[in-house]
């Protein structure tokens, strides 16, 4: 079974700087997604970013980035010019791209909670 | 754009009340889901739909039960309510391709059981 692990279950950025998250999964798949959602005290789950395993380059959305180390299952998030709109619980999570029912499920890791402070 | 909407926010149970959590979304999506997210905890599925008349189990669907009369209604029903149920319970939608097949969420609704 996939298994995605958070290790920062806190991290706390000054504003401007940037700060990396981490997230490792364990899987024996070749074909799967990787996403980062951000909850915010709102609770409502946003989609930051996501990759596909098969894509090599790494994703960029805006002051978003990753790291994606598919030999070392690593997914990390970097967040440049960080904001204090930043501030939230940011989950790591793996889809199986096998297609069809329970496949398609997200399998989340605990969060790690970012502060950012001005 | 309403997305997917969850209905209550909020709602205090006593043990062995029972209730049902709304979830509807307008987006055509055949694939909606239940999660509940435990405090310091991702989120885990309870049960999902591939589309109207289907459903099936996730990993916790102990105390839970679904239906899917419609594409864009998918209720979840919790029988007996027990303290363990106490969560924030996420309904999200998705469209059946491969590729992406992105998740949009619910804003979630905190049920304490009581």
């Amino acid at each position: 079974a996939q298994t995605v692990t958070q290790s920062q279950p806190e991290m706390s950025v000054q504003e401007a700087e940037t700060v990396t998250l981490s997230c490792t999964y364990d899987t024996s798949e070749s074909d799967y997604y990787l996403f980062w959602y951000k909850q915010p005290p709102s609770r409502q789950m946003i989609l930051v970013i996501r990759q596909e395993a098969y894509k090599q380059q790494n994703a960029t959305e805006n002051r978003f980035s990753v790291n994606f180390q598919k030999a070392a299952k690593s997914f990390s998030l970097k967040i440049s010019d960080s904001q204090l709109g930043d501030a939230a619980m940011y989950f790591c999570a793996y889809r199986s791209n096998n297609y069809g029912g329970a496949t398609n499920k997200l399998i989340f890791g605990t969060g790690t909670l970012l502060a950012v402070q001005p | 754009n309403a997305g997917v909407t969850q209905t209550p926010k909020f709602r205090i149970l006593k043990i062995g009340q029972s209730m049902t959590l709304q979830c509807a979304q307008d987006m055509n999506h055949n694939y909606m889901y239940w999660y509940r997210q435990d405090p310091g905890m991702g989120l885990k599925l309870i049960y999902y739909s591939v589309g109207a008349g289907i459903t099936d189990k996730g990993e916790v669907p102990n105390g839970y039960n679904v239906s899917r009369s419609t594409t864009e209604d998918f209720p979840l029903r919790l029988e007996l309510a027990a303290p363990s149920q106490t969560s924030v319970y996420f309904c999200a939608s998705s469209y059946p391709a491969r590729g992406e097949n992105i998740q949009y969420f619910g804003a979630g609704t905190r049920l304490s059981v009581l």
